[in-house]
């Protein structure tokens, strides 16, 4: 099974800032089947990015993702009192499903 | 606009069984694989199970394989979650999330129900 590793674990920022999100994975993902998510208090996960770099439906282009093999990364501009949430990646590989643990961005 | 209702969960007792369901609407139900997805409150995301678009393929985390049985009725559009054996390691909000039909990712989610697994 695919471990994925997030890091930093929350991420203490003010909003207007950037953020820069790590997920690494113990063996090569295809870029096809990593995705991001974003949570809330109270929601379900939402869709940001899948195949790594192509942003869902309706997310604006402030969210962006980049990265192959082991090392993938959620980029996150200008934020916003609504981008303050947990953000999740998630891969496929071998008929399973793995997520990693997720970042808090949380309010400086 | 896609929607995924999922069917209240409840409390049961340690080793008791407790069925979920998910009413899909919005879409071909028939045309998408779906999935149940856990969470821990306050904890991260655990896949739980993938049931293919007609139902030919199953797929289970280890952690419920065995105990838990995925299945669907594409004629009321339908997903269903047969848990079987519950520990209090099941509790948890199950998500009923539909795969995207050509990437591996889930692009629709439920509001989640919770079961509650204790004596």
């Amino acid at each position: 099974e695919i471990v994925l590793t997030q890091s930093p674990g929350t991420l203490s920022l003010s909003p207007g800032e950037g953020a820069t999100l790590s997920c690494r994975a113990s063996q090569s993902v295809s870029s096809n089947y990593l995705a991001w998510y974003q949570q809330k208090p109270g929601q379900a996960p939402r869709l940001l990015i899948y195949g790594a770099s192509s942003r869902a439906t309706g997310i604006p282009d402030k969210f962006s993702g980049s990265g192959s093999g082991t090392d993938f990364t959620l980029t996150i501009s200008r934020l916003e009192p609504e981008d303050f949430a947990v953000y999740y990646c998630q891969q496929y590989g071998g008929s399973s499903r793995t997520f990693g643990q997720g970042t808090k961005v949380e309010v400086k | 606009e896609v929607q995924l209702v999922e069917s209240a969960g409840g409390l049961v007792q340690p080793g008791g069984s407790l069925s979920l369901s998910c009413a899909a609407s919005g879409f071909t139900f028939s045309s998408y694989d779906m999935s149940w997805v856990r969470q821990v409150p306050g904890k991260g995301l655990e896949w739980v199970s993938t049931i293919s678009d007609n139902s030919g393929s199953t797929y289970y985390a280890d952690s419920v394989r065995g105990r838990f049985t995925i299945s669907r009725d594409n004629s009321k559009n339908t997903l269903y979650l047969q848990m079987n054996s519950l520990r209090a390691e099941d509790t948890a909000i199950y998500y009923c999330a539909r795969k995207d039909i050509a990437m591996q990712n889930f692009d629709y989610w439920g509001q989640g129900t919770l079961v509650t697994v204790s004596s």
